[in-house]
């Protein structure tokens, strides 16, 4: 069974960071190419970032671009959020995906709330 | 960037109606395209994938069509299980984008 399951949220000030990890099990992570979708209390879902497969190749979206990193470690499944000077319009849940047929697929964690509030 | 409009943003209906939700592309996206569903308090759950395909496991009232800027989500027959906010998504180039989202709520 796939799974996914993301850790590291919690409530941070402006200006600071968190690393976001998601941790995947159930299937080969190392072939899979993996995505970072955001969604803020009472609003719709975002796309942030994704990742190819042994890492070498991210895009992200404008609003992250330059203070996100995403990464991975495919000897430890585990994929990665870096986030860098946050603001408070970053604040929401945070979910890792698996990518299935070029697209975030099916395959989703339970998310982890980014709180962002002095 | 491309945007993804969705309409309508929340619609009311009954038991056995066909619904339908429209995404238009601010440019032509091919058939590069998903349409999730959401509970409230859960993860998205695929539907469909470049845009007409059934994803595995999901009931066939559930269709999509389209190619190029406009595409369709049909609900042939509403279930009580349906009730929920539906987002497409386009992965035709970086930044990805959803749509806002449109609310199926009961009438």
């Amino acid at each position: 069974e796939v799974q996914l399951v993301e850790s590291g949220g919690g409530l941070v000030q402006p200006g600071g960071s968190l690393r976001l990890s998601c941790a995947a099990s159930g299937f080969t992570f190392r072939t899979y190419w993996m995505h970072w979708v955001r969604q803020a209390p009472g609003k719709g879902l975002v796309w942030v970032s994704r990742i190819n497969s042994d890492g070498s190749s991210t895009n992200y979206a404008d609003s992250v671009k330059g203070r996100f990193t995403i990464s991975r470690d495919n000897a430890k499944n585990t994929l990665y959020l870096q986030m860098d000077s946050l603001r408070a319009d970053d604040t929401a849940v945070y979910y890792c995906a698996r990518d299935e047929e070029w697209l975030v697929g099916d395959s989703w964690g339970q998310g982890t709330l980014v709180t962002v509030s002095s | 960037d491309i945007q993804m409009t969705q309409s309508p943003s929340s619609l009311s209906a009954s038991v056995g109606d066909r619904v339908t939700i429209t995404c238009r592309a601010s440019q032509g996206i091919r058939n590069d395209l998903g349409w999730y569903q959401q509970k409230p308090g859960k993860a998205p759950k695929r539907l469909i994938y470049a845009a007409s395909s059934l994803q595995s496991g999901v009931p066939s009232r559930f269709s999509g069509s389209g190619s190029g800027t406009e595409f369709t989500l049909t609900i042939s027959c509403l279930q009580p299980e349906d009730f929920a906010t539906y987002y497409c998504l386009q992965h035709n180039s970086y930044p990805w984008t959803f749509g806002q989202g449109t609310k199926v709520e009961i009438k």
